[in-house]
């Protein structure tokens, strides 16, 4: 089934572009997903690429789909301390539910 | 996008007993789900609930363990039953947006047992 992994940390600047990565075993993944997880709360969905796609910006967000390497990336530009949180990739398999990965906590310093 | 509610938002339960979980939202949707969350860990899942159909469990999950109710297309429950300090978790409903990609949560139902 599908594998989803990320790196655990990140740790920026205030200011600073943030870029946390994720990587994913199955290749038939339709979309790929971000969320946000503030402490005590539910998850944010904050953009999703569908799989025929290479990158979409939302704002301050930037999604890079890489298919051949599997990859998943979110550029967070301008990254303010409100973004401090952890970031939760996800993929959905076979058109059904979503498989996540572990979650990036995102620590923004000022 | 889709409104999501759970009820109750937290609680705290004694060994053995059990608690429903019920999730609303604003708008009919086909596809509802069930993840948990344990402390610190990232989200499984526990189970699809289609309405009209018996909900469909993930490999570690019984019907026994959670029995799920998908009345209509806007409301699902999920019982947590014969509750262990094991089962303390974040329970959280999701659905699919009409537009396919989209998939929203609740905001969680945060359990404690003792």
């Amino acid at each position: 089934g599908e594998d989803v992994e990320q790196s655990l940390f990140l740790s920026v600047r205030e200011g600073d572009s943030s870029v946390i990565n994720c990587t994913y075993t199955d290749s038939s993944s339709t979309y790929l997903y971000w969320y946000k997880q503030e402490p005590g709360a539910g998850l944010q969905l904050l953009t999703y690429i569908f799989s025929n796609m290479d990158m979409k910006q939302d704002q301050r967000l930037t999604v890079l789909l890489n298919k051949k390497d599997k990859h998943l990336s979110l550029r967070i530009a301008d990254t303010q301390t409100g973004d401090s949180a952890i970031y939760f990739c996800a993929g959905n398999q076979a058109g059904t539910a979503l498989i996540f990965g572990k979650g990036t906590t995102l620590s923004v310093s000022s | 996008s889709a409104v999501i509610s759970q009820k109750p938002s937290r609680d705290i339960c004694q060994r053995g007993t059990s608690l429903t979980i019920q999730c609303q939202v604003d708008s009919q949707v086909t596809m509802m789900f069930w993840y948990r969350q344990q402390p610190g860990q990232s989200l499984t899942l526990i189970a699809t609930a289609n309405q009209g159909s018996e909900a469909t469990y993930e490999s570690g999950f019984v019907i026994d363990k959670f029995p799920i109710s998908r009345p209509n297309l806007t409301f699902s429950t999920l019982t947590v039953s014969n509750m262990s300090p094991e089962d303390s978790s974040i329970y959280l409903c999701s659905v699919r947006g009409d537009r396919g990609g989209e998939q929203y949560f609740g905001p969680g139902t945060r359990l404690t047992v003792t």
